[in-house]
């Protein structure tokens, strides 16, 4: 497919849990981005890549969250000792660069019990 | 801070009629402003923008003004269509922001009736 893919579509950890969350970004796209999005809220800035620098994680709420983007394309969420309060949906976002308009994966929806 | 706003969480219309959706923001220096439409159990679809340096922009069905004196900007559908029920985010993007870092709203529901 041509668009940003994300897996797992759905998951459920218990708490304490470490997680990783896989984002695909539309092939050749250089900027990537992570939002966190809780239920009724709009998506919330997490952090940016532009290729496989990290340039923005000012979004990222807590050292229990990682992201990386080793070579470039495929990127990682991980949520290390995972708490309630971080139960939302994590949507990917890439862009072929700059302020170009961000094109959205469909999300994974975590739920941590 | 919420700097992006929707106040009106949900918007009932009648197919046929125009749906306005209304957006405020906080930060003089948000510089470029987008609408993206969302269905349930997928991701954000981007629908229309604007950039400061204009107060419109039409596309099809779908027209955004921007109104920087009163940091407002709303999403126009004319006329609505059921495939049109879903929910709306209002996005900004600051000018300080060089890679368009995106804060957006809480949505607004849209349902249009038959």
């Amino acid at each position: 497919g041509a668009g940003v893919s994300q897996s797992p579509r759905y998951k459920v950890a218990k708490r304490g849990q470490d997680v990783a969350l896989r984002c695909d970004p539309i092939s050749g796209h250089v900027s990537l981005f992570w939002y966190q999005q809780a239920l009724g809220q709009g998506p919330e800035f997490l952090t940016y890549f532009q290729n496989e620098a990290q340039l923005d994680k000012s979004g990222l709420p807590s050292d229990r969250f990682f992201a990386e983007r080793p070579e470039g394309s495929v990127s990682t969420l991980k949520i290390q000792r995972t708490q309630q309060e971080d139960s939302a949906v994590y949507l990917c976002a890439s862009t072929k660069g700059g302020k170009e308009t961000q094109y959205f994966g469909p999300g994974t929806r975590l739920l941590v019990l | 801070d919420q700097q992006v706003k929707q106040n009106s969480p949900s918007l009932s219309v009648q197919e046929g009629r125009i749906s306005i959706l209304n957006c405020d923001y906080t930060n003089s220096m948000f510089d470029y402003f987008l609408w993206y439409k969302k269905y349930p159990a997928e991701g954000p679809t981007f629908l229309i923008s604007i950039s400061s340096i204009k107060d419109k922009n039409e596309d099809g069905r779908f027209t955004v003004f921007l109104n920087k004196s009163a940091k407002h900007l709303s999403l126009h559908i004319v006329p609505s269509q059921p495939g049109d029920s879903a929910v709306y985010f209002c996005a900004a993007s600051g000018l300080t922001d060089s890679w368009g870092k995106l804060q957006f709203g809480a949505g607004t529901q849209v349902v249009v009736t038959p």
